[in-house]
């Protein structure tokens, strides 16, 4: 069975402070991929990064960066210098080798960015 | 500008009418497309993967019955909300995935592409 977790339900910081996410997954497969996705208020989901299971290297763009780790089955996600624009939920997501496109979804973390 | 849309992005119904839920890929042809319910403050789940010219697959606990998917092209599933009740009141996102990209079925950037999503509330 596939599982993701985040922990965090909200967090709320002040602007330009740094916050890291943290999501932490279980799985059987040896190959999936690991996703990251940002829901504004309007509701759509935007996507952040695809990781796959092969590739540990940690990615950063911009403001953003992400750790993934898979002796501690996590893939965690930090915001560097944050602003009140991303202020949103947060959702990580897991997939497999087969039915790639089936997401199975964390609980996702409410991220509010205080002026 | 957005690759999956759907219509209606919202719809306010009486208990006991239906409700039809479009999700279109604008610019690819989706042999696949997923439908998920978001209840407020809560994840996503997976209801459903729709396929072009056969019958949808559910996942356990959905009925089928009440959720009618129809994939009827290759650019456009529908999600129809039988006999809707207030406890069907939701957000509903469709997910499609282009075929022919490559491993996986992918973009080299590797996004999945969501509809903006149909907020569904019934009286």
């Amino acid at each position: 069975a596939q599982k993701v977790t985040q922990a965090q339900t909200e967090i709320s910081v002040v602007e330009k402070e740094d916050v890291t996410l943290d999501c932490v997954y279980e799985t059987r497969d040896t190959t999936y991929y690991l996703f990251w996705y940002k829901q504004p208020p309007s509701g759509e989901l935007v996507f952040l990064i695809r990781r796959n299971s092969f590739d540990e290297q940690n990615e950063i763009s911009g403001r953003y960066s992400w750790n993934f780790q898979k002796s501690t089955s996590s893939f965690n996600f930090t915001i560097t210098a944050s602003q009140v624009v991303d202020s949103a939920v947060y959702f990580c997501a897991l997939s497999h080798r087969q039915g790639a496109q089936k997401l199975v979804f964390g609980q996702g973390t409410r991220l509010t960015i205080n002026p | 500008g957005a690759v999956v849309s759907q219509h209606p992005s919202r719809v306010i119904c009486k208990s006991g009418t239906s409700v039809k839920i479009e999700c279109r890929s604008l610019d690819f042809q989706a042999t696949t497309m997923f439908w998920y319910r978001q209840f407020p403050k809560q994840s996503l789940m997976l209801m459903a993967t729709s396929n072009e010219g056969s019958k949808a697959t559910y996942e356990q606990g959905v009925e089928k019955d009440k959720f009618l998917i129809n994939h009827a092209s290759l650019t456009l599933s529908t999600l129809t909300v039988t006999s809707a009740h207030p406890e069907d009141s939701s957000f509903y996102i469709c997910s499609a995935r282009s075929p022919g990209q490559g491993n996986w079925g992918y973009r080299g950037t590797g996004e999945l592409f969501f509809g903006e999503g149909s907020r569904l509330t019934v009286l």
